[in-house]
């Protein structure tokens, strides 16, 4: 069973940067597994921010930037802001159908 | 405007069924994949289902293989989850997401979801 790995909080001060990583269990993260990351406020449904790794969704400010960080796959945010306190979850395609999230970062801006 | 809107969800006892729809509009439907997702109370998403354009293709999470089953009528613009043999655990939010246009692997659009609580 794939366990998709994230930090389960993380602290941010406004306006600084901050670097989320999502990572496997059993192998490293690849632009293979298209990553994709998704925002959610509680209450809401997710928002899609990240696709193949680095491309941003459409409307998504570019202060969200994703890529291959090591092993693993990351979400940085430069400049953060109160609203982008929220949960962060990757999203991997593990192949044949397949995907797996994972557990997801609680992000605090303070 | 891509909409997805979800319906169906309730109270079902522990063993019972229940039957979740997703209406689609503003997109060609049978172009798409689309995708459950679901979030317990508390916890993190989870990957559930996901059905090709044609509904000739569908993969599950373990977690819920052979107790439910994804369908879609194209005909409609409707998707379907059939949960059968529900158990506690599968007591959540249900999302489903529409599939990016293909070779993205990701969900481009998400309904505001639907409750399950499974309990007696």
């Amino acid at each position: 069973q794939t366990v998709v790995t994230q930090e389960p909080s993380f602290s941010v001060s406004p306006g600084g940067t901050v670097t989320l990583t999502c990572g496997l269990s059993s192998e490293s993260v690849s632009t293979s597994h298209y990553p994709s990351w998704y925002q959610q406020t509680p209450g809401q449904a997710p928002r899609t921010l990240i696709y193949r790794t680095n491309i941003r969704s459409s409307g998504v400010p570019d202060r969200f930037s994703g890529s291959i960080l090591g092993n693993k796959v990351a979400l940085t945010i430069t400049g953060a802001q109160a609203d982008d306190e929220s949960d962060y979850y990757c999203l991997i395609y593990m192949g044949s159908g397949i995907w797996v999230f994972g557990g997801g970062t609680k992000l605090t801006v303070l | 405007e891509v909409q997805l809107v979800e319906s169906g969800g309730g109270l079902v006892q522990p063993g019972g069924s229940l039957r979740l729809s997703c209406a689609a509009s503003g997109f060609t439907f049978n172009s798409f994949a689309m995708t459950w997702v679901r979030q317990a109370p508390g916890k993190g998403l989870e990957w559930v289902s996901v059905i090709s354009g044609s509904g000739g293709n569908t993969y599950y999470a373990d977690s819920v293989k052979g107790r439910f089953t994804i369908s879609r009528d194209n005909s409609k613009n409707t998707l379907y989850l059939q949960m059968n043999s529900l158990r506690a655990e599968d007591t959540a939010v249900y999302y489903c997401a529409k599939r990016d246009v293909g070779g993205q692997y990701y969900m481009d659009v998400w309904g505001k979801g639907t409750t399950v609580t499974v309990s007696s």
